[in-house]
C-alpha cells in the first residue's frame, strides 16, 4: 500500500513550456485535490475532484487544468508554465466527502525559468 | 473571510520539554480544525482534528485545545523528541464549505534540541 504518490519528484520548466503532474493513490478514495505550497503561505486548493470524471476549480486555479479519467489517478497540467507557478505541488486524497484526514503526497517541486 | 495564522513562526524547544504550537483562526462559522506535520520535503502528515463541539482531544503525546470564545487553536505535545522537529499547520474547515474545502495556515518551525 503505497498511499499517495507523485511524479516528477522535481522539474524545471522555462517559460511557455507544458508540463504534466501526475498523482496517484491506491486507497480507492473518491476526493482527490492538487495544492500548491509557497514560502511564507499557506496550502493553497488549486483544483479537485469529487469522483472519475468529475473535477472543480479551488481557490487558485488560473493556469491549470486537470483531469480524473481513471479514480486511482489525477492529473495537473500546465499548459503554458510562467514563473509565478514555482511551487511545490502537493496532491491529497480522502474518502471523506467533507474534506477530513486528507492524505498527502510527498510532492513535487517546480522551478518555471 | 477565512483565514488561518499562527503565531510564531518559530519555536525551539529541548528534548523532554512540553511544546506548545498555537493558531488563531478568524471564522467563528468553523467546525472542524485539522493539524498536520510536514517534515523538510515531505508531505504533509495527519496528526489530530476536532470538532467544534469539543474543547480538547488528546492523542498520543499530542493534545489539541479549542478555544472558540477567541477563535484560537493549540497543539500540546507532551515530552517532544528530536523527530518531532518540522513545519506544524493548522487548517480550519468553515461550515457549510464546498466539499470539504479546508483552509491552511502558514505553518510554525518546530526545532526540538538535545
Amino acid at each position: 500500500n503505497a498511499g499517495v504518490t507523485q511524479t516528477p519528484k522535481f522539474r524545471v520548466l522555462k517559460t511557455g513550456q507544458s508540463m504534466t503532474l501526475l498523482c496517484a493513490q491506491d486507497m480507492n478514495h473518491e476526493y482527490m485535490y492538487w495544492y500548491r505550497q509557497d514560502p511564507g503561505m499557506g496550502l493553497r486548493l488549486i483544483h479537485y475532484s469529487v469522483g472519475e470524471g468529475t473535477t472543480a476549480k479551488g481557490e487558485v486555479p488560473d493556469g491549470y487544468n486537470v483531469s480524473r479519467l481513471k479514480k486511482q489517478n489525477f492529473l495537473l497540467g500546465l499548459e503554458s508554465a510562467a514563473p509565478s507557478q514555482t511551487s511545490v505541488y502537493f496532491c491529497a486524497s480522502s474518502y471523506d466527502p467533507a474534506g477530513e484526514t486528507q492524505y498527502f503526497g510527498p510532492g513535487t517541486r517546480l522551478l518555471v525559468l | 473571510g477565512e483565514s488561518v495564522g499562527l503565531h510564531l513562526p518559530t519555536l525551539s524547544v529541548q528534548e523532554g520539554d512540553n511544546s506548545i504550537i498555537n493558531c488563531a483562526y478568524s471564522n467563528s462559522a468553523s467546525d472542524y480544525f485539522i493539524w498536520y506535520k510536514q517534515e523538510s520535503g515531505k508531505g504533509p502528515q495527519f496528526i489530530i482534528d476536532i470538532r467544534s463541539n469539543m474543547d480538547k482531544r488528546q492523542g498520543q503525546r499530542v493534545t489539541v485545545l479549542l478555544n472558540k470564545t477567541v477563535k484560537h487553536l493549540s497543539l500540546q505535545i507532551a515530552a517532544t523528541q528530536p523527530g518531532d522537529s518540522a513545519v506544524y499547520f493548522c487548517a480550519e474547515r468553515p461550515r457549510g464549505s464546498t466539499l470539504g474545502r479546508l483552509y491552511f495556515g502558514r505553518g510554525t518551525q518546530l526545532t526540538v534540541w538535545p
